[in-house]
């Protein structure tokens, strides 16, 4: 069964601080990682996207990925009591079926964060 | 403004019910899914469509249905099969195809809160 990995958390950090989030995954032939918020009782919201090794910046958001060690995490700095969601990670692997490659979403972290 | 609506926004199933959960878009996006979402899970793929008339299990299938008669519109049937189907039901898209950095980036419509009484 291909995995994807997160902490459920949950992550509280102070305002102003930076966040960090991580994810682990199995497949080590996936070329997509996605994080996507989802605020409580609302529909997932992709923030980053990333397809190769490094760094992604966007706004207070970063996104690092390192393929060799099957592993992606979130940086948000300057964190806000606005970003308090749960955050998805979401890999694009082979299907259970083995037939297809399709996004497979971790577990979620939820992160507070303290004013 | 482009973007997927789902409807309605809760439902309520009494046991032996086959209910249908709509999904529209209007992105021009080529691919479609259906999730489901449990309390403290992730998302875990239904059914999902590439192109107009064809349509591929996910990993959960049982006692679902779907159709694709229209690039704009994939609804979801929870049969009275399913045995625990109260869950939050999520419709993406993305612009589909099997090439290319942002073919598989999926975007969500707000969701169906299903609950069987």
């Amino acid at each position: 069964q291909k995995e994807v990995e997160q902490n459920s958390g949950p992550l509280s950090v102070p305002e102003g601080a930076i966040a960090s989030l991580n994810c682990t995954y199995s497949d080590r032939g996936s070329q997509s990682f996605f994080w996507y918020r989802q605020y409580s009782g609302k529909s997932p919201e992709l923030i980053m996207s990333i397809y190769s090794n490094g760094d992604k910046e966007d706004g207070r958001f970063t996104a690092q990925l390192n393929k060799a060690s099957q592993y992606v995490s979130l940086l948000i700095r300057d964190s806000q009591p606005s970003d308090s969601a749960t955050y998805l990670c979401a890999v694009n692997m082979i299907s259970f079926s083995g037939s297809a490659r399709q996004l497979t979403f971790g577990s979620g972290t939820q992160l507070t964060v303290l004013p | 403004d482009g973007g997927i609506t789902q409807s309605p926004k809760y439902l309520f199933r009494k046991e032996g019910q086959n209910v249908t959960l709509s999904c529209e878009q209007n992105l021009n996006h080529d691919a479609m899914y259906w999730y489901r979402q449990d309390p403290g899970q992730g998302l875990r793929l239904i059914y999902y469509s590439q192109i107009v008339n064809d349509f591929q299990k996910g990993d959960i299938a049982e006692g679902y249905s779907v159709s694709r008669e229209k690039k704009e519109s994939f609804p979801l049937t929870v049969t009275s099969a399913q045995k625990n189907p109260t869950a939050f039901y999520l419709c993406a898209s993305s612009i589909g195809g099997t090439s290319g950095a942002s073919y598989n980036e999926q975007v969500f419509g707000p969701g169906t809160r299903l609950t069987v009484l």
